[in-house]
């Protein structure tokens, strides 16, 4: 069964750290892995999108990386700030049939502190 | 503003009243998709459309209609609601579903169903 598990399910940190979110993933066929970030009232926000040949990807503070082999993607957060303040989902993109479909993560609720 | 619209946002409603919740966006995106989101369960699939006319189950269809009559609306209907369908919808959208394009979400819509 495709199942996508992220650790912790909670983070709180004060401003400035540097932190890193989890991501594992029990089948390694995917086609890509998505970060996500979710906002209350405000949807869901692709944040980067690794292709299933890429290691990594970045932007701007943010560095996703990907290891197909051990199933695992992490999401690196740089000098994190309160605007970070959010969920973060991962979600593993796997071929079905005529369709590709989305595995999604229960995400990490995370808290910045001032 | 490239946007995925959802109508309504918020929705309290009785066991059996029929509702639909309206989702249109403006980028001529070919892929639409409906999710629901529940604590401890994550996001789920309920529909997805390839193009006009072009719909399909997701993983948790029943219960719910869709249609796909315009390029840009893809309304969502539950004919009979019952409480278990209390939950936070989302709609998303692609330009074709290839995998390496991200998906953009509206804003969610949540429904209680008393």
């Amino acid at each position: 069964k495709q199942e996508v598990t992220q650790i912790p399910a909670a983070l709180s940190v004060p401003e400035g750290e540097n932190l890193v979110l989890n991501c594992s993933f029990t089948d390694s066929a995917i086609y890509n892995l998505q970060w996500f970030r979710q906002d209350p009232g405000k949807g869901l926000t692709s944040l980067l999108l690794i292709q299933s040949s890429q290691r990594e990807q970045t932007s701007g503070r943010l560095n996703a990386s990907l290891d197909k082999s051990s199933g695992r993607s992490t999401l690196y957060i740089a000098a994190s700030q309160p605007g970070d303040s959010a969920t973060y989902l991962c979600a593993a993109l796997y071929n079905a049939g005529n369709n590709r479909k989305l595995i999604w993560g229960l995400g990490t609720s995370l808290a910045v502190n001032p | 503003e490239a946007q995925v619209t959802q109508n309504p946002r918020y929705l309290i409603t009785v066991t059996g009243k029929k509702l639909t919740v309206t989702c249109s966006q403006n980028m001529n995106h070919e892929y639409m998709s409906w999710y629901r989101q529940d604590p401890g369960l994550g996001l789920r699939q309920i529909y997805y459309s390839m193009n006009v006319e072009v719909t399909d189950k997701g993983d948790v269809p029943e219960g719910y209609k869709v249609s796909r009559k315009e390029k840009r609306n893809f309304p969502l209907i539950l004919e009979s609601p019952s409480p278990n369908q209390t939950s936070l919808y989302f709609c998303a959208s692609s330009p074709r579903y290839s995998g390496a394009n991200v998906l953009t979400f509206g804003a969610g819509s949540r429904l209680t169903v008393l």
